[in-house]
């Protein structure tokens, strides 16, 4: 089975600029997560997906925005950056099981801005 | 004070050793409890799930939660070079979907 998969891995843009960030989940998983890694904050949840609906959004403002496609591939995207937006932008596919649930990480989109 | 609390580190243990992470909450809602393994410049990778109280062993890994202290600890035994990494805490008050909140994550690095 291939794993989660992102892209772009690596970004660099301007304070001001939007950009778009997308997330393949694994084959079969309709959850979607994203979040944030900082140095200074750690792993913050922005919001999660499933079957194309917000399920859960996590204390961010609304300059960070998602959408879920019927293929359950995710975009994010981020309107109006700051330079606080750079960061290590993580997607995570869950699935609930039996016996146990799994969820599984992409190797994140590093975000640069400028 | 955060959520979560989990020590920065850096913990350097020799290869063999037993090694302890550890983590407190304040949320007494929290019922699941993760920990995550991140190696550098790598995605997270879960551990281990426990809801509720109690111990679960996976390998080499045990992880114990205290839900009267608001204490969670994973131990690894003979640890190996390649344990070396972030390792991440969780907790999170629904199992219906997956809304972590994380601690800031210990380094470890176990030396030969």
């Amino acid at each position: 089975k291939a794993g989660v998969t992102q892209t772009p891995r690596y970004l660099i843009k301007t304070r001001g600029q939007q950009v778009t960030l997308s997330c393949s989940p694994i084959s079969g998983h309709r959850s979607v997560s994203w979040y944030q890694q900082t140095p200074g904050q750690g792993l913050q949840f922005l919001f999660e997906y499933f079957s194309e609906t917000q399920r859960n959004k996590g204390n961010f403002p609304g300059r960070f925005s998602g959408r879920q496609f019927s293929n359950s591939r995710s975009e994010m995207n981020v309107s109006t950056l700051e330079l606080g937006d750079s960061a290590l932008y993580l997607c995570a596919s869950f699935h609930r099981g039996n016996p146990t649930d799994t969820q599984y990480f992409g190797p994140g989109t590093r975000l640069t801005v400028l | 004070q955060k959520e979560v609390e989990q020590d920065p580190g850096p913990l350097s243990v020799p290869e063999g050793a037993i090694v302890s992470l550890n983590c407190t909450y304040s949320n007494s809602a929290f019922q699941y409890f993760m920990w995550y393994r991140q190696y550098s410049r790598k995605g997270p990778e879960l551990l281990m799930y426990t809801y509720s109280s109690g111990n679960k062993e996976d390998g080499r890994f045990t992880a114990q939660v205290d839900k009267s202290s608001k204490y969670i600890s994973l131990f690894i035994r003979d640890s190996q070079p390649s344990d070396s990494a972030t390792y991440l805490c969780a907790m999170s008050a629904s199992g219906g979907s997956y809304i972590p909140t994380f601690g800031r994550g210990t380094s470890l690095i176990v030396h030969p």
